[in-house]
């Protein structure tokens, strides 16, 4: 079936780090972009960005510019996010999900991973 | 970037009560809008996308209008399994933008 599933849990120091992975399955890979949706204990959503797995094209919103780099590996049909520079406000669950690529379809985040969470201690 | 202002931000309501839910976007999304529901410790669920266009195995009291700038999800007879915290989702353009979220209680 129709899956994303994400790395393991992460602890990580202030200053580091962390490349959380999301390994689709169940569907053709580079029809779908696939977004970054984070949301810290107790908080609302907040995306991320996203990256295209066909050309490996990414769009980032500018608070994560310079921090956030997303990459694709064809092959294994997986999708790497890595946030560097952590502290303690990275404490979150991280969140993929897939869009159809395709210009007006209108058809957003249907499939999400689990989630995987990363916490930077203070 | 388009600002999403959801209210209320929360709500307590009886089973069988009508729920309603609103989002105004900062400037027009077309009809680039999706609604979420999220249950402690659970993944977001996508129950309406397209403004109105409700999510295979969605249950049919949930419905989503609007365009432009104003959304709405409504319940039209609320269940004890509703209770959740629900977003909305403006995808018309970069970067993206979430609703603040309502946190739904059952009385």
């Amino acid at each position: 079936q129709v899956q994303l599933v994400q790395s393991g849990a992460e602890v990580k120091k202030p200053g580091a780090s962390v490349k959380v992975s999301c390994k689709a399955s169940g569907y053709s890979f580079t029809n779908y972009l696939i977004h970054w949706v984070r949301q810290a204990p107790g908080q609302g959503l907040e995306w991320m960005g996203v990256i295209n797995p066909s050309g490996g094209s990414t769009w980032y919103p500018q608070r994560f510019q310079g921090r956030v780099t997303m990459t694709r590996d064809t092959s294994t049909s997986t999708v790497y996010m890595e946030l560097t520079s952590l502290r303690s406000e990275d404490t979150a669950t991280y969140y993929c999900a897939r869009e159809v690529e395709a210009p007006t379809a209108n058809d957003a985040l249907d499939i999400w991973g689990l989630g995987t969470m990363v916490t930077v201690p203070s | 970037d388009i600002q999403m202002t959801q209210s209320p931000s929360a709500m307590s309501a009886s089973v069988g009560d009508r729920v309603t839910i609103t989002c105004r976007a900062s400037q027009g999304v077309n009809n680039y809008l999706a609604w979420f529901q999220q249950k402690p410790g659970e993944v977001p669920k996508r129950l309406i996308y397209a403004a109105s266009s409700l999510q295979s195995g969605v249950p049919s009291r949930f419905r989503g209008s609007g365009s432009g700038t104003e959304f709405t999800l409504t319940i039209s007879s609320l269940q004890p399994e509703d209770s959740a915290t629900y977003y909305c989702l403006q995808h018309n353009s970069y970067p993206w933008t979430f609703g603040q979220g309502t946190k739904v209680e059952i009385k």
